[in-house]
């Protein structure tokens, strides 16, 4: 167990639709990222964030966007969702901004049909 | 952008050997390893700083080539447990994180 947390573990929703992925870190860690991992195009980094700050954008549609809380916790909200959005969603998080380990949450399967 | 990793795929019988290599063709700060199992997150394995250092824990290590902007990932007496992907991924310059292609390790009896 990495002690980061995500919700939900599965998520079926249909094309043109929103949803909402939640992250916690780790206690104490302040980074959280956002990958995708899909069959055809391997693990791709989202975004980064830093204490509430966006700190590093990687390949993330417009359609996507995301968010970091005063209490730590991120949100990833994808929108208009197309069939190929269809991926494993994991969030990560690191003590500091650059340079450090990684800690995988679980991740969010997500089925777009 | 993305790191190049070779060999793309691999086959060990328990005991032997390999090498992992990950390329990238831009200036990095670090290499970060790390392997996943089918179906579960990514596990951390090691992170090399510039430096050029070599890491290493029980029978994985790895090294940093930075002038080459490269790195490998070596495995000795394979286990079974060894058996996964193996990603390498680099943070370059703008705070730019990415991961490589992936290697397919298989530890055969």
């Amino acid at each position: 167990d990495s002690g980061v947390t995500q919700t939900p573990k599965h998520l079926i929703t249909a094309t043109g639709q929103r949803v909402t992925l939640r992250c916690s870190p780790r206690s104490g860690d302040l980074s959280v990222y956002w990958y995708q991992q899909s069959l055809d195009q391997g693990l791709q980094f989202l975004i980064q964030y830093y204490n509430g700050e966006e700190r590093a954008k990687g390949n993330i549609l417009e359609r996507f966007s995301a968010q970091q809380f005063p209490d730590l916790h991120s949100e990833l909200n994808l929108s208009s969702l197309e069939l190929g959005d269809s991926a494993l969603y994991f969030c990560a998080s690191s003590g500091r901004v650059t340079g450090e380990t990684q800690y995988f949450g679980p991740g969010t399967r997500l089925l777009v049909l | 952008q993305q790191p190049v990793q070779s060999p793309q795929a691999v086959i060990l019988r328990e005991g032997e050997d390999a090498v992992i290599n990950c390329s990238s063709s831009k200036a990095l700060y670090s290499v970060h390893w790390y392997r996943q199992k089918h179906g579960e997150a990514p596990v951390f394995l090691m992170i090399l700083l510039k430096g050029g250092e070599q890491k290493g824990h029980d029978k994985i290590s790895a090294s940093f080539n930075e002038k080459k902007q490269q790195s490998s990932l070596y495995l000795t007496a394979s286990q079974l447990s060894y058996s996964g992907t193996y990603f390498c991924g680099t943070l370059s310059t703008g705070n730019q994180f990415y991961f490589g292609t992936g290697t397919s390790l298989t530890v055969i009896p």
